[in-house]
């Protein structure tokens, strides 16, 4: 079966700082991996995806995110946080083979910016 | 990129009451629709697989007849919350998959139901 972990429901980094968010991940097979960002009462914003290739993958709004076969994780970065980066983060997979494109989603990191 | 809307986007209502939410699909065609079930500062639950001209695949615990779906079009699907209590209250998503060599997913921006 499929299966997402973030392990923290909560992530705090002061506006200039680094942030990590992680993410790992119980597949079958290769899977497509996304993250996802959610403003409050707003659908869901795609950041960024591993699909295949260098396993540094960079998205939007200067976030990156890396990923690691042999740890089964794809944690998300940014080398400056902001203040407007609070929001609610989900990671997710899909297995290669879905012809439907089926996700599934992490339980949600909520990332909070201190200015 | 592709969009796609919902509608609407905030609805309140009585109990008892059946409250229909659209997902469009606006510059791609759709055969498959996810909906969601989003509680507060949580994950995104999968409902149900909306499929263009037959029926819909429910995820386990969720009730056919309660949540009713209607795949009518190539860029269309409705969810009805039919009878609606208070703890259907929720705020439902929609994504729709489109076609091409990854199926990227493309994500409604959501509708908020309150049933008083």
């Amino acid at each position: 079966a499929q299966s997402v972990a973030q392990p923290e429901d909560q992530v705090n980094v002061a506006e200039g700082n680094p942030l990590t968010v992680k993410c790992t991940y119980s597949v079958s097979g290769n899977p497509y991996l996304f993250w996802y960002v959610q403003y409050p009462n707003r659908g869901l914003q795609f950041l960024l995806k591993y699909i295949t290739g260098d396993n540094l993958v960079k998205g939007s709004y200067g976030f990156e995110a890396e990923f690691n076969k042999s740890q089964t994780s794809f944690h998300l970065k940014k080398p400056s946080a902001l203040v407007s980066d609070s929001a609610l983060y989900f990671c997710a997979v899909r297995d290669r083979g879905s012809t439907l494109g089926r996700l599934y989603f992490g339980r949600g990191t909520q990332l909070t910016v201190w200015p | 990129g592709a969009v796609v809307s919902q509608h609407p986007s905030r609805v309140i209502c009585k109990s008892g009451t059946s409250v229909k939410i659209e997902c469009r699909s606006l510059d791609f065609q759709a055969t498959t629709m996810f909906w969601y079930r989003q509680f507060p500062k949580q994950s995104l639950m999968l409902m149900a697989t909306s499929n263009e001209g037959s029926k819909a695949t429910y995820e386990q615990g969720v009730e056919k007849d309660k949540f009713l779906i209607n795949h009518a079009s190539l860029t269309l699907s409705t969810l009805t919350v039919t009878s609606a209590h208070p703890e259907d209250s929720s705020f439902y998503i929609c994504s729709a998959p489109r076609e091409g060599r990854y199926n990227e997913q493309f994500f409604g921006p959501g509708t908020r139901l309150t049933v008083l």
